[in-house]
């Protein structure tokens, strides 16, 4: 098993651009997250998903758009870059929410918007 | 709102015994788990609480008041390796969201 995996490991935007970052598990998990990390802030939700068919926002959900289609993908989109998306991005998988506690979480993208 | 709180910072010595507390405000309460994560990495899972009391797996506990919404992180046997970002987690039954606490930086001195 790969686990969760996320493409592009590195990205550099220009403000204005847009682009997508890819997440994918092969662990057939109903449960996946985005999070981003930013230093002296933890990990802050941006958007998760029950289910495919079914996204909800999290904490910090403006500027990202998020889609499920399939139980395996859980693209994140960035709709027009602007300097403070500049972060880590993370995304996370477990069997389901509730009650499992274990997220497993993907190497990360570093992002950097100028 | 929900907020999760840990301290900053913590050192403590080689060999000797660390805890790490969080306490929580959240709109409904399923669990609480706790994350490791080392400089440049991903986080990765160490243990989870979902009833009071104590959980324990090899040299880390973590334990559970949902009376006093707090939790603990207790590390034992302090390694040099140890050293990293601890994170607190709490996932909400009442929206199906888990947040995390900001991290607290674990100093191991020699």
């Amino acid at each position: 098993n790969a686990g969760v995996t996320q493409t592009p490991k590195f990205q550099v935007l220009k403000t204005g651009q847009s682009m997508t970052l890819q997440c994918a598990q092969d662990m057939n998990h109903e449960y996946m997250s985005w999070y981003r990390q930013d230093p002296g802030m933890g990990l802050r939700l941006i958007h998760y998903s029950v289910g495919a068919g079914i996204t909800d926002q999290g904490e910090v959900p403006n500027g990202y758009n998020v889609s499920r289609s399939t139980t395996e993908d859980f693209p994140l989109r960035l709709l027009s870059a602007a300097p403070s998306q500049t972060s880590v991005y993370f995304c996370a998988s477990s069997y389901s929410g509730q009650g499992q506690g274990e997220q497993y979480f993907g190497p990360g993208t570093r992002l950097t918007v100028t | 709102g929900q907020s999760l709180e840990q301290p900053s910072e913590v050192t403590a010595v080689e060999g000797a015994i660390v805890q790490i507390n969080c306490t929580y405000q959240t709109s409904g309460f399923y669990g609480l788990s706790w994350y490791q994560q080392h400089d440049g990495g991903a986080p990765t899972f160490l243990s989870y609480n979902g009833l009071d009391g104590l959980e324990e797996t090899g040299r880390f506990s973590s334990f559970l008041s949902r009376s006093d919404s707090y939790g603990y992180l207790l590390l034992q046997e302090l390694q040099m390796k140890d050293s990293a970002s601890y994170f607190c987690a709490v996932f909400m039954n009442r929206d199906d969201k888990i947040i995390f606490g900001k991290g607290t930086r674990l100093h191991i001195l020699p």
